[in-house]
């Protein structure tokens, strides 16, 4: 069955630095896509950026980009020069098959952003 | 604007009442979705409806139920056989194979 793996339950990052939030997914489908959101402590849940799993370059998005690891089975989430306003939870999700959407989510990872 | 709308924000109910979630989006999408998120947790699939009078059991169905009687409209009841309904409830629709966008969320607490 598919699975999303988040470890980092919490992350921590001056502002301005870069940090990456950790993804590891399981599935024995050829194709599926990779998402990443962002939840404030608003609750809304909101897009940030997509991998297709056949797609050769890494997403990005500006700040957000996605270092794909097709062989390791990793997507993990790069925020460059984090803001106070990034402070949130991050969640992985997965495409559950080809023919539905259906998504799979990890349980996310609360990133602090500190001056 | 284009979105997706859920009310109440909050919602409180007694324990042995049925409860019904709205959710509207106008962003004609044909499928809609109902997640449950409990604290510290991922979101979990209830139900979802990819087209009008149509809908699938989720992961978590039991003691849910849905209609999709207008493409906009995909509304979510909570009903006494659910067993711990407290919970954040996130409605989302989307196009076939892109992201999900989803609404602002219902808090649901049942006392």
């Amino acid at each position: 069955a598919q699975k999303i793996t988040q470890t980092q339950p919490g992350m921590f990052v001056q502002e301005k630095e870069a940090v990456t939030l950790d993804c590891t997914y399981d599935t024995s489908d050829q194709s599926y896509g990779l998402f990443w959101y962002k939840q404030p402590s608003s609750g809304e849940m909101i897009f940030l950026i997509y991998q297709g799993s056949y797609d050769e370059q890494n997403a990005t998005e500006g700040r957000y980009s996605l270092n794909f690891q097709k062989a390791r089975k990793s997507a993990n989430l790069v925020i460059s020069a984090s803001q106070l306003g990034d402070s949130a939870m991050y969640f992985c999700a997965m495409r559950d098959g080809y023919n539905t959407d259906k998504l799979i989510f990890g349980t996310g990872t609360r990133l602090q952003v500190f001056p | 604007d284009g979105g997706i709308t859920q009310s109440p924000k909050y919602l409180f109910r007694k324990e042995g009442q049925n409860v019904t979630l709205s959710c509207e989006q106008n962003l004609n999408h044909d499928a809609m979705y109902w997640y449950r998120q409990d604290p510290g947790q991922g979101l979990r699939l209830i139900y979802y409806s990819q087209i009008v009078n149509d809908f699938q059991k989720g992961d978590i169905a039991e003691g849910y139920s849905v209609s999709r009687e207008k493409k906009e409209s995909f509304p979510l009841t909570v009903t006494s056989a659910q067993k711990n309904p407290t919970a954040f409830y996130l409605c989302a629709s989307g196009s076939t194979h892109y992201e999900q966008y989803f609404g602002p969320g219902t808090r649901l607490t049942v006392t």
